[in-house]
């Protein structure tokens, strides 16, 4: 498996609470991604990097903020966690190659509950 | 970015062939096309990546029509332990955002 983890594995929280996941990797891979998934939405794009301080927009970005310091961590930041974003998170690292994208690794996840 | 089109659900049979098919109208010429396979309560992982023509390995075949525009997943006489979701993507090497489809779910009876 590739060497990605994600932290905390389980989390709940209460509405308007400031809420931070990890995603830490030791490939030393380029890209690094969050992703939801909820029942009837399959895996929706949050954020993603494509190196140390480089990051942009994903599919559904509003209320969440990310950093990426060091190329090992990926930090995902929810501002004030509504009831909506109880979901479970995915991390996936990636390479650079040629050709096609390189295979996405992903994360164990994270089981968010916000009350 | 393509978006891809996938049938929501699929039933089948231990030991029959399923091939599942994913529109995608507006693939670049560069982008490729890769599949993915995802268990409850993990994440998903690769199957099988192709261009055009057919590309086969230990799990599956990828058929991609000569316009591109579509392409099948086909896994050989499946079992109740391939009973997952499948997903499509399309990008290239270069494509930063890559995009989950909502998958197709695949439920095998014995």
């Amino acid at each position: 498996d590739a060497g990605i983890t994600q932290s905390p594995r389980h989390k709940v929280t209460e509405t308007g609470t400031p809420v931070t996941l990890r995603c830490h990797q030791t490939e030393n891979h380029r890209y690094m991604y969050w992703y939801r998934q909820d029942p009837g939405h399959g895996l929706r794009l949050i954020h993603y990097s494509y190196g140390v301080k480089d990051t942009d927009k994903g599919e559904v970005s509003d209320g969440y903020s990310v950093s990426r310091s060091k190329t090992e961590d990926f930090l995902l930041t929810l501002e004030s966690a509504t009831s909506s974003q109880t979901s479970v998170y995915f991390c996936a690292i990636r390479g650079s190659g040629t050709g096609g994208p390189d295979e996405q690794y992903f994360g164990p996840g994270t089981r968010l509950t916000v009350t | 970015l393509a978006k891809t089109t996938q049938p929501i659900s699929m039933d089948s049979y231990e030991g029959q062939e399923v091939n599942i098919t994913c529109s995608h109208n507006n693939i670049a010429t560069n982008d490729y096309i890769t599949w993915y396979q995802q268990f409850p309560s993990q994440g998903p992982r690769f199957i099988i990546q192709g261009y055009k023509t057919k590309v086969t390995n230990e799990v599956a075949s990828l058929f991609i029509p000569a316009d591109r525009k579509s392409s099948t997943l086909s896994l050989p006489r499946v079992s109740l332990s391939d009973t997952a979701v499948y997903y499509c993507l399309v990008g290239s090497y270069n494509t930063d955002k890559l995009i989950f489809g909502t998958g197709t779910r695949l439920q095998v009876f014995p």
